[in-house]
């Protein structure tokens, strides 16, 4: 059972350009959350998605930021017109329930640097 | 507004001894706790939980401990190893939330 895949583990931008990252959680979990950690800081909630519905998404900025789970296919984190404070670890993190009743499941992250 | 605090950055124990990691929250709706340890460059892996209806979850080497009127817990790992070495986090839920609150994490030093 494969974990939690996260892509590109590594994205360099110009200031301007949009950052895509992608996860696809682990088999049999519908619960999909995505988190920043920038440097020397702790991890920061961003959104919380199932399929198809955005739940939560009190931690994200509210412009230029948006994310999706569609029915098919990975959830995508997109960043539009990034800027050199969005250079951070994004980690996606998927659980078969909604939280407090497990674990999440972590991907290894992506890496983004914005030039 | 930090709601889930790990003050101490980071931590050095010998190897073979014990190591305490502390974390306090100030929700008091928070009823769902776990730990995570993090390498560089890795995702966070799960460590333990403990729910609200417990003091105490062990399992091996580590143990969370759980005061809820102080709100606060402490992870204790014993014996540390080397390979120990990482970072920490502490994170948090309220039923009827859906999120983690995660700390800003301890980075323990086990010596050998």
């Amino acid at each position: 059972n494969a974990g939690v895949m996260q892509n590109p583990r590594h994205l360099v931008r110009r200031r301007g350009q949009e950052a895509r990252l992608r996860c696809s959680p682990m088999k049999g979990h519908s619960h999909v959350y995505w988190y920043r950690q920038l440097p020397e800081e702790g991890l920061k909630f961003m959104v919380y998605l199932q399929k198809e519905n955005i739940i939560d998404e009190s931690g994200m900025p509210k412009e230029r930021f948006s994310a999706e789970f569609p029915k098919e296919g990975p959830s995508i984190l997109r960043i539009q017109q990034v800027v050199r404070g969005d250079s951070a670890a994004y980690f996606c993190a998927s659980s078969p329930g909604k939280a407090g009743t497990g674990e999440l499941f972590f991907g290894e992250g992506s890496r983004l640097t914005v030039l | 507004d930090q709601q889930v605090k790990q003050n101490s950055p980071s931590l050095s124990v010998q190897e073979g001894r014990i190591s305490i990691l502390n974390c306090d929250y100030t929700n008091s709706m928070f009823d769902y706790f776990l730990w995570y340890k993090k390498y560089p460059a890795e995702g966070p892996t799960f460590l333990i939980s403990i729910s609200s209806i417990k003091d105490k979850n062990e399992d091996g080497r580590f143990t969370v401990f759980l005061n809820k009127s102080a709100k606060h817990l402490s992870l204790h790992i014993v014996p540390s190893q080397p390979g120990d070495s990482a970072v920490y986090f502490c994170a948090a839920s309220a039923t009827g939330t859906y999120k983690y609150i995660f700390g800003t994490g301890t980075r323990l030093k086990v010596l050998a």
